[in-house]
């Protein structure tokens, strides 16, 4: 069964700061992995989605990596500002389009 | 605007009650998406449906039940033998074929006491 990590569970930074979160999963058989934000009480919002067969995906400030052979996803945020403090959840596509989540970063940028 | 929409934002219960979250979305997505999500948790699945008429269980889908009886809805009911049902749920929806974004409703967020 594919188990999705994403460490770390929390992080605080000064605004400003260029920062990663990392997603790793156990079975490379996937067909893409999504990121997404969530803020307290919400909905997921989708920022970036990479197919397979890419290796990165770039959005403004947010640039996703994708390295299936190793099973790992990084996410980028650039010029971290409060207003990027959220939750931030990666998953992954498996068979029968069924998706796969981590438990996510709580991100806290502070100003 | 196309999206998901989910009602009621906060649902109330007693215990021994079924209850069901509505979901319905206008974005002409063929798979419909359950998910549960509890405090520092991530999503798990409890039920979906790639089309019309056929869904399938999840990975915790014991105590709940759902139907797909249009394209555009795709109900929850929580009944009283999920013996766990505070929590927050999640819709959502996609093309289908796996290659595509998921989109999701705002969610509701169930309190049984």
């Amino acid at each position: 069964k594919q188990e999705v990590t994403q460490i770390p569970a929390a992080l605080s930074v000064p605004e400003g700061e260029n920062l990663v979160l990392n997603c790793s999963f156990t079975d490379s058989a996937i067909y893409n992995l999504q990121w997404f934000r969530q803020d307290p009480g919400k909905g997921l919002t989708s920022l970036l989605l990479i197919q397979s067969s890419q290796r990165e995906q770039t959005s403004g400030r947010l640039n996703a990596s994708l390295d299936k052979s190793s099973g790992r996803s990084t996410l980028y945020i650039a010029a971290s500002q409060p207003g990027d403090s959220a939750t931030y959840l990666c998953a992954v596509t498996g068979n029968f389009n069924k998706f796969y989540f981590g438990s996510g970063t709580k991100l806290n940028v502070k100003p | 605007d196309g999206g998901i929409t989910q009602s009621p934002k906060y649902l109330f219960r007693k215990e021994g009650q079924n209850v069901t979250l509505s979901c319905e979305q206008n974005l002409n997505h063929d798979a419909m998406y359950w998910y549960r999500q509890d405090p520092g948790q991530g999503l798990r699945l409890i039920y979906y449906s790639q089309i019309v008429n056929d869904f399938q269980k999840g990975d915790i889908a014991e105590g709940y039940s759902v139907s797909r009886e249009k394209k555009e809805s795709f109900p929850l009911t929580v009944t009283s033998a999920q013996k766990n049902p505070t929590a927050f749920y999640l819709c959502a929806s996609t093309w289908g074929a796996g290659r595509t974004e998921q989109y999701f409703g705002p969610g509701t967020r169930l309190t049984v006491t």
